[in-house]
């Protein structure tokens, strides 16, 4: 298995532009996560998905767009990048056994938006 | 809210010492805690599980262990190596947000060889 991967690994755009960060999964985990890691704040919940089909808000969901078609892939969507958004993201996924819920994460996709 | 600390933020120790990180967090209604490993620049490592029912587990020179009612966790690493030189991040489940984990801000450890 492959485990949860994430593209690209870094990206730089300008103010206003849009992306979309790809994450994918082998595992056929139905649970699956964005998070974003800043400097001194841990990592932080944008968007989160409980199986295909459904998809809920986060802590700072905010500027993010995320759908989930298949089991395997998450992509998160950034509509107007802002500077803000400068971060580290990652993807994780989970699933439910005897009510672990054990997180895998991806590598991280390093963005700057200047 | 649930907020995770982790003390030290850093830590430098000698290789061969054995080491403890703590993680301590403000609502004790959690699932389970989980301790993971970051290496500069990459992602993020599980380490170890702890169930909200369970005292502790052991994985090789890791043990953790977990004290729901008072809000606190520690990882002890034995016979610390210079690979073990990472940051080490503590994150409790929440059922807020459907499998939310909260992350402390993490301990750097340095192992000097």
């Amino acid at each position: 298995n492959a485990g949860v991967t994430q593209t690209p690994k870094f990206q730089v755009l300008k103010t206003g532009q849009s992306m979309t960060l790809q994450c994918a999964q082998d595992m056929n985990h139905e649970y699956m996560s964005w998070y974003r890691q800043d400097p001194g704040m841990g990592l932080r919940l944008i968007h989160y998905s409980v199986g295909a089909g459904i998809t809920d808000q986060g802590e700072v969901p905010n500027g993010y767009n995320v759908s989930r078609s298949t089991t395997e892939d998450f992509p998160l969507r950034l509509l107007s990048a802002a500077p803000s958004q400068t971060s580290v993201y990652f993807c994780a996924s989970s699933y439910s056994y005897r009510g672990s819920y054990e997180q895998y994460f991806g590598p991280g996709t390093r963005l700057t938006v200047t | 809210k649930q907020e995770v600390t982790q003390i030290p933020a850093a830590l430098s120790v000698p290789e061969g010492e054995n080491l403890v990180l703590n993680c301590s967090f403000t609502d004790s209604a959690i699932y389970n805690l989980q301790w993971f490993r970051q290496d500069p620049g990459k992602g993020l490592t599980s380490l170890l599980l702890i169930q909200s029912s369970q005292r502790e587990q052991t994985s090789g020179r890791l043990n953790a262990s977990l004290d729901k009612s008072s809000g606190r966790s520690t990882l002890y690493i034995a016979a610390s190596q210079p690979g073990d030189s990472a940051t080490y991040l503590c994150a409790v489940r929440q059922e807020e947000y459907g499998n939310k984990l909260v992350f402390g801000a993490g301990t750097i450890l340095r192992v000097k060889s």
